[in-house]
């Protein structure tokens, strides 16, 4: 158990819906990161916040975002969602100091029908 | 170019033999450190050993290792006495100094243990 928790395990839906990811970074963890991952693209960057701001942007779509509250917990919104967007979604977790490990949560699993 | 390269899609390894997973990196950064991820079935990435840049030794943790050849740009993991649980996904990844804390991974090698 690497101490990150992510809800849902599973979310299924239909296209141009919208969903909402949540994420509880490790205990005293700043940073948390958001990665897509799919059979086509692989794991990808999505996203990475650092004590309330938006720190890095990787490949997120402009109809993602992502936000992290004041209790450290982030969440990642997808909208107008399309058969693509079907993937797991990991949230991770690290440290304050630049470089640390990243601790990687179980992963939400989207379906979009 | 990748940046991250695991040119082994599969492979097998016989219960209790040591197994060498392979991975070469691009960077131009001096500053950089290279991670090592298994994904089991289940799905969870599980962190199991990191390497930097400036680290003088290979990395080691229990019985994974890492085979860091700075010069060929090689960062290659060693699982010794492979068990069944081994089998997994192994992914390679990459974060470099200058472009923040954000991880690039490799495409995946397969293991698969053999009783």
């Amino acid at each position: 158990d690497s101490g990150v928790t992510q809800t849902p395990k599973h979310l299924i839906t239909a296209t141009g819906q919208r969903v909402t990811l949540r994420c509880s970074p490790r205990s005293g963890d700043l940073s948390v990161y958001w990665y897509q991952q799919s059979l086509d693209q692989g794991l990808q960057f999505l996203i990475q916040y650092y004590n309330g701001e938006e720190r890095a942007k990787g490949n997120i779509l402009e109809r993602f975002s992502a936000q992290q509250f004041p209790d450290l917990h982030s969440e990642l919104n997808l909208s107008s969602l399309e058969l693509g967007d079907s993937a797991l979604y990991f949230c991770a977790s690290s440290g304050r100091r630049v470089g640390e490990t990243q601790y990687f949560g179980p992963g939400t699993r989207l379906l979009v029908l | 170019a990748q940046k991250i390269t695991q040119t082994q899609p599969g492979m097998f390894v016989q219960e209790k033999e040591a197994v060498t997973l392979d991975c070469t990196y691009d960077t131009s950064d001096p500053s950089y450190g290279l991670f090592w991820y298994k994904q089991p079935s289940s799905g969870e990435m599980i962190f199991l050993i990191y390497q930097g840049s400036y680290d003088q030794q290979n990395a080691t943790e229990g019985r994974y290792s890492l085979n860091f050849q700075k010069a060929r740009k090689s960062a290659n993991l060693v699982i010794s006495a492979s068990q069944l649980g081994d089998s997994a996904m192994y992914f390679c990844a990459m974060r470099e100094a200058n472009a923040g804390n954000m991880l690039t991974f490799g495409g995946g090698t397969r293991l698969m243990v053999k009783p």
